[in-house]
């Protein structure tokens, strides 16, 4: 099946410093998105992105959908204690009869104060 | 809030048991999923629905079943429960092109 490549697996920083992650795939997917998991939670949609080359903001969050759409990346600049948690990346493409998303391994997030 | 909520939100079972958790969503999209969570894993595919008894296998479907009678209740059965299936349950909707999750389900198979 598709498997995606998710890095770092984990990062520890300090608050205000800015963070990068990104997730490769040997498959091609129509839409990447980006969520953010907090303990005893579900994960919760950050960033959708549905063509190649596209940069979308939200917030500090800043993705991209890399131009041969077999990678995608997740900024968040000025990082706060707040923005602890696990990301997740998520290829989808539509196959026959659904999207289907594969996830990555997640890349839990520590902002020391 | 996308209207997605799974029940129970925590369960202990004993192995060998049959366990049904259920999703439901106020939403009424077509397309339904469900997850297990493992540290190390993230989250991989057991089952989707796409429409009312329209399912099909994701990449985890061993030792699942799934039903779907109609279009806000997506259940996951595990017929016989294993210690191996002790996990994190989420249930997913689609919306558009955007997936939004569930506040997850908890089982604990001893």
């Amino acid at each position: 099946g598709q498997q995606l490549n998710q890095s770092p697996q984990s990062m520890f920083i300090q608050e205000g410093e800015d963070v990068s992650m990104n997730c490769t795939s040997s498959s091609i997917f129509n839409t990447w998105l980006w969520y953010k998991q907090e303990p005893g939670e579900g994960p919760v949609l950050l960033i959708a992105l549905y063509k190649a080359g596209e940069l979308t903001s939200n917030g500090r969050l800043t993705a991209q959908f890399g131009i041969t759409r077999k990678d995608s990346f997740l900024n968040i600049s000025a990082s706060i204690p707040s923005d602890v948690g696990i990301y997740f990346c998520a290829g989808l493409s539509f196959q026959t009869n659904a999207g289907k998303s594969t996830f990555g391994d997640g890349t839990t997030l520590t902002v020391k104060p | 809030d996308a209207g997605i909520t799974q029940s129970p939100r925590h369960k202990v079972t004993e192995t060998g048991t049959p366990v049904t958790l259920r999703c439901h969503q106020t939403e009424n999209h077509r397309y339904m999923y469900w997850y297990r969570q493992d540290p190390g894993h993230g989250l991989r595919l057991i089952h989707y629905s796409y429409g009312v008894k329209d399912t099909d296998k994701g990449e985890v479907s061993d030792g699942y079943s799934v039903s779907r009678s109609k279009t806000e209740d997506f259940l996951l059965t595990l017929e016989s429960a294993t210690s191996s299936q002790t996990s994190v349950y989420f249930c997913a909707i689609m919306g558009g092109d955007e997936q939004f999750f569930g506040p997850g389900t908890r089982l604990t198979v001893l």
